[in-house]
């Protein structure tokens, strides 16, 4: 199974600041067929299930608001957050969608400082 | 809009079984994969598996064969994860999850659905 490791573990960024979570696969996400990285990105308030925002490693989904952008290939991945908003306030997870199972990182914690 | 609209919590006792149901909304159930995720309190995202919403074929993920069943129901537009001889540590959130069109990520969830198992 590939592992996915997340840092930090929780983060405090002030409001309008840049929040930072990265992404570390055991093994290469990058397909060499299509060239893409199958990498997602999911964000969960409390009580609410996760929300699909970024897929393809950097591709938004419909709706997600562009402070939200993905990076990173092989892998190493970053999901920044460009100006913090109080309603960032959430765990968001990595996920791998290469090979089966799919595997999700253990979540990142981020609040506001 | 598509939605996926999950059944109540549960409480069940162990030695149990319950059965969750996932009712889709929006869209055609057989045209796009099933997932099911399950969220222990206070930790991350497990995936449990999928069932392929066209032929019924289930796929279980290490963990979770024997005691867990993946079925569907086209006529009603759902998809059910049944849960057998409940123990303790099936106390969870299970979440029901579409697969998007292009890849194995999941770009619709189920609200989840709480099932506690507790003596």
């Amino acid at each position: 199974d590939i592992v996915m490791s997340q840092s930090p573990d929780s983060l405090a960024v002030s409001l309008g600041e840049r929040a930072t979570v990265n992404c570390k696969s055991s093994q290469s996400v990058l397909h060499s067929s299509d060239n893409k990285n199958y990498l997602a990105w999911y964000k969960q308030k409390p009580g609410q299930p996760p929300n699909l925002l970024i897929y393809w490693a950097s591709t938004r989904e419909s709706g997600v608001p562009d402070r939200f952008s993905g990076s990173g290939s092989g892998t190493d991945f970053t999901l920044t957050i460009s100006s913090l908003q109080a309603e960032d306030v959430a765990v968001y997870y990595c996920q791998q969608y290469y090979s089966s199972p799919p595997t999700f990182g253990q979540g990142t914690k981020v609040e506001i400082k | 809009q598509v939605q996926l609209v999950q059944s109540g919590s549960e409480l069940k006792r162990p030695g149990a079984s319950v059965k969750v149901s996932c009712k889709a909304s929006g869209y055609t159930l057989s045209t796009y994969a099933m997932n099911w995720v399950r969220q222990a309190p206070g930790q991350g995202l497990e995936w449990m598996g999928w069932i392929n919403t066209n032929t019924g074929n289930p796929t279980y993920a290490q963990g979770f064969t024997g005691r867990f069943v993946f079925s569907w129901d086209t006529s009603v537009s759902t998809a059910y994860l049944q849960i057998s001889s409940l123990k303790p540590e099936d106390t969870a959130v299970y979440y029901c999850a579409r697969n998007s069109g292009s890849g194995s990520y999941y770009d619709y969830w189920g609200q989840g659905t709480l099932v506690t198992v507790s003596s």
